[in-house]
C-alpha cells in the first residue's frame, strides 16, 4: 500500500518571502504521479502542482515548484514570493499510474502567511 | 478544464433519516469516481472508488450498506448515508477520473457536502 507522510503539521511565512512544505511518500511502483493540493476555508480542493514519476525534471507553476527526488521518495513543494492568498491547507497527494487508481493523501500541512 | 459539480453543498438531516449526494461530471466521461470523508482539520480518507455500471469497491471499515454508491452512468455517481447518525456529520467530497488519456492522469474534485445530521 502507498504511504503519504507530511511531517509539517502547521508552518508559517511572512508575505513575499519563501517556504518550502515537505512530503515523503512510500511506494514499489515505478509508474505514478505526485501531487499537491490547496484546500483554502471553501474546502474546494485546487490543483496546484502536479509531477509524473518518470519525468525527471522537477515541476514549475508560476511561484510554486517541486523538488523530486525519486530515489529518496520525496516531494517538496517551493513557494516562492508567498502571498496572502497563499494561506491554506496543502495537501501532498500519491496516484498509481493508468487504471482507474485512486489518490491517497497526507495528512497536511496548514500554511499561514504573515503580513 | 474537467469539472465535477456535487451537490448539496450543505445538508442538514435528522438522525435516522437519509441522505443523497451526487456528483456530476459536466464536460467528461467520469469512468471512476471517488468518495472521501474529511473530518475537520484532518486529510481526505477514501471511503470507495465507483466505477460506471459495476459495485463499488469499498475502503476497509467502511460500511457499505450504512453509504451506498451508485455510480449508473459515466457522468453521474450518487453517494446515500443511511440511517444517517450524528457521527456521520462530516464533509464528503467526491472526485473523479475520466477519459481520454489526458482527463485520466489527474483526479478532479467536487466542490463538497458538509452533512450535519441533528
Amino acid at each position: 500500500a502507498q504511504t503519504v507522510t507530511q511531517s509539517q503539521p502547521e508552518m508559517s511565512v511572512q508575505e513575499a518571502e519563501t517556504v518550502t512544505l515537505s512530503c515523503t511518500y512510500d511506494t514499489s511502483e515505478n509508474n505514478y504521479y505526485l501531487f499537491w493540493y490547496k484546500q483554502p476555508p471553501s474546502r474546494q480542493m485546487i490543483l496546484v502542482i502536479r509531477q509524473e514519476a518518470y519525468k525527471q525534471q522537477n515541476a514549475t507553476e508560476n511561484r510554486f515548484s517541486v523538488n523530486f527526488q525519486k530515489a529518496a521518495k520525496s516531494f517538496s513543494l517551493k513557494i516562492s514570493d508567498s502571498q496572502l492568498g497563499d494561506t491554506a491547507m496543502y495537501f501532498c497527494a500519491f496516484m498509481k499510474h493508468g487504471g482507474n487508481n485512486d489518490m491517497r493523501f497526507g495528512a497536511g500541512t496548514r500554511l499561514t502567511v504573515k503580513p | 478544464g474537467a469539472v465535477v459539480s456535487q451537490h448539496p453543498s450543505r445538508v442538514i438531516c435528522k438522525s435516522g433519516t437519509s441522505v443523497k449526494i451526487e456528483c456530476r461530471s459536466l464536460d467528461f466521461q467520469a469512468t471512476t469516481m471517488f468518495w472521501y470523508r474529511q473530518f475537520p482539520k484532518q486529510s481526505l480518507m477514501l471511503m470507495a472508488t465507483s466505477n460506471e455500471g459495476s459495485k463499488a469497491t469499498y475502503e476497509q471499515g467502511v460500511e457499505k450498506d450504512k453509504f451506498l454508491i451508485n455510480h449508473a452512468s459515466l457522468t453521474l455517481s450518487t453517494l446515500t448515508v443511511t440511517s444517517a447518525h450524528p457521527e456521520d456529520s462530516s464533509f464528503y467530497i467526491c472526485s473523479a477520473r475520466g477519459s481520454p488519456t489526458a482527463l485520466n492522469t489527474e483526479a478532479f474534485f467536487g466542490q463538497g457536502t458538509r452533512l450535519t445530521v441533528v
